[in-house]
């Protein structure tokens, strides 16, 4: 399947400290894309990466794209309480229509 | 930007009772709209996407349908719901197929 796989499932960390979160997925790809989700609520657009870069900034964010791995991380510095989310990869499948979403990385950040 | 109006927030449906989810958007035209399920803990499945009035496409066989009746609106449907249609439901639209998704607050349906 395409849909991308997110490590670990669950993280748990300190306030302050950085937070990784790694996406892998299966084949070619014109973006990824990564999404947060608080609990019961409707996902967030945080970042897109296209297949031409390697690394993207946003605020606290960093977004690194390997297309050679077919992977992608997720950097979230200094972490905040309000961190605390789930947060998912999205890839598209060039010649598909659509965003196939992985199952999550669940992240508790400890005040 | 995009907004994205879902309701209702929750809803408790009994097997085989019809169903009816509406979405609308607000702020953008001629967007694609599409309806996610999200099983508790899991990853999104994509149902339907349609990339213009009347326009749907059915991503996985089952018992519910969709329809786009307005430019911005989107509505999924059951005529009878299983136990296995439960899940959170999500409406989202883009600007254009495969960009960044606006994801409404989605619906918490529970079949009993």
């Amino acid at each position: 399947s395409q849909q991308g796989e997110e490590d670990p499932q669950a993280l748990s960390i300190q306030e302050g400290e950085n937070a990784t979160m790694n996406c892998s997925y299966k084949t070619s790809i014109n973006n990824l894309q990564w999404y947060r989700q608080n609990s019961g609520r409707g996902l967030v657009h945080l970042i897109l990466i296209r297949s031409n870069e390697r690394e993207k900034h946003s605020g606290r964010l960093r977004v690194t794209l390997d297309t050679s791995k077919k992977s992608s991380s997720l950097l979230i510095t200094a972490s905040r309480a309000a961190d605390t989310a789930s947060y998912f990869c999205a890839t598209d499948k060039t010649g598909a229509n659509n965003l196939f979403f992985g199952t999550g990385t669940r992240l508790t950040v400890i005040p | 930007s995009q907004t994205i109006h879902q309701w209702p927030a929750t809803l408790v449906q009994p097997v085989g009772s019809p169903l009816s989810l509406e979405c609308t958007v607000e702020g953008t035209s001629n967007p694609n709209l599409y309806w996610y399920r999200q099983a508790a803990g899991r990853g999104l499945q994509l149902l339907f996407y349609s990339v213009g009035i009347g326009q749907i496409s059915s991503e996985v066989p089952q018992n519910l349908s969709a329809s786009r009746p307005q430019d911005r609106q989107f509505i999924l449907s059951s005529k009878k719901l299983l136990l296995s249609d439960s899940g959170f439901y999500l409406c989202a639209c883009s600007a254009a197929q495969r960009e960044k998704l606006f994801f409404g607050s989605g619906t918490q349906l529970s079949v009993l």
